[in-house]
């Protein structure tokens, strides 16, 4: 079956360093991508998306590229602000009608 | 205007009662899902609803009957709650079912059973 795998967190850095949040899937056929965020206490919010490969999803400063060479959708930024502490999923949408997510990483940027 | 909203947000209720949770969403949109987020933030499909119709029955204890009386409604009903059934609900909904259509989701219920 569908699977993602994320990297383990917390993911501690300090204000403008850069991120890179890894991703990989397994699936059949052609998979969406997709990261969400969720900040404390709330939803989930998507941040960006690729349906295809080599599409790149980008969104608030953060891109993710679709490597189907490498099954993977890391997520990065090249300046994270202290604002963008939050849970990250990372998650696909293949023959199966609902979303897999990853484990989800905690990113916690220090001022 | 909140496109997908949930209630209660929260909910405390002893071992072995009933409970509902509501969703609305005011997006026009077919599908709507609900997830369970374990408390270490882990997050599985329970249920998808496409214009009212059921099309996704994850195994999931018959004690959770989902209900949707419209397509811009999905409940979700509890019987005999276990400790186990505490974390929290999302609810979600696409435009369509399946393929590159995003899925927007609730704010949570955070159940909390004792």
């Amino acid at each position: 079956g569908d699977s993602v795998t994320q990297m383990e967190g917390p993911v501690t850095l300090s204000e403008e360093a850069f991120l890179t949040i890894n991703c990989t899937y397994t699936a059949t056929g052609y998979p969406s991508l997709f990261w969400y965020v969720q900040y404390p206490g709330e939803g989930l919010q998507l941040l960006l998306k690729a349906t295809k490969a080599d599409d790149k999803g980008s969104n608030k400063g953060f891109e993710a590229t679709y490597r189907k060479e490498t099954t993977s959708f890391h997520l990065e930024k090249g300046s994270v602000q202290v604002s963008d502490s939050a849970v990250y999923f990372c998650a696909l949408r293949g023959s199966g009608r609902a979303l897999t997510f990853g484990s989800g990483t905690r990113l916690q940027v220090q001022p | 205007d909140t496109a997908v909203s949930q209630t209660p947000k929260y909910l405390v209720t002893q071992m072995g009662n009933d409970k509902s949770i509501k969703c609305e969403q005011n997006l026009g949109h077919d599908t709507m899902y609900w997830y369970k987020q374990d408390s270490k933030k882990f997050l599985k499909i329970m249920f998808s609803y496409n214009n009212k119709e059921l099309i996704i029955n994850e195994t999931v204890p018959n004690r959770f009957s989902p209900k949707s009386p419209d397509k811009a409604h999905l409940n979700l009903h509890i019987n005999s709650l276990e400790l186990g059934d505490s974390a929290v609900y999302f609810c979600a909904s696409s435009q369509r079912d399946g393929g590159p259509y995003e899925q927007y989701f609730g704010p949570g219920t955070r159940l909390t059973v004792t």
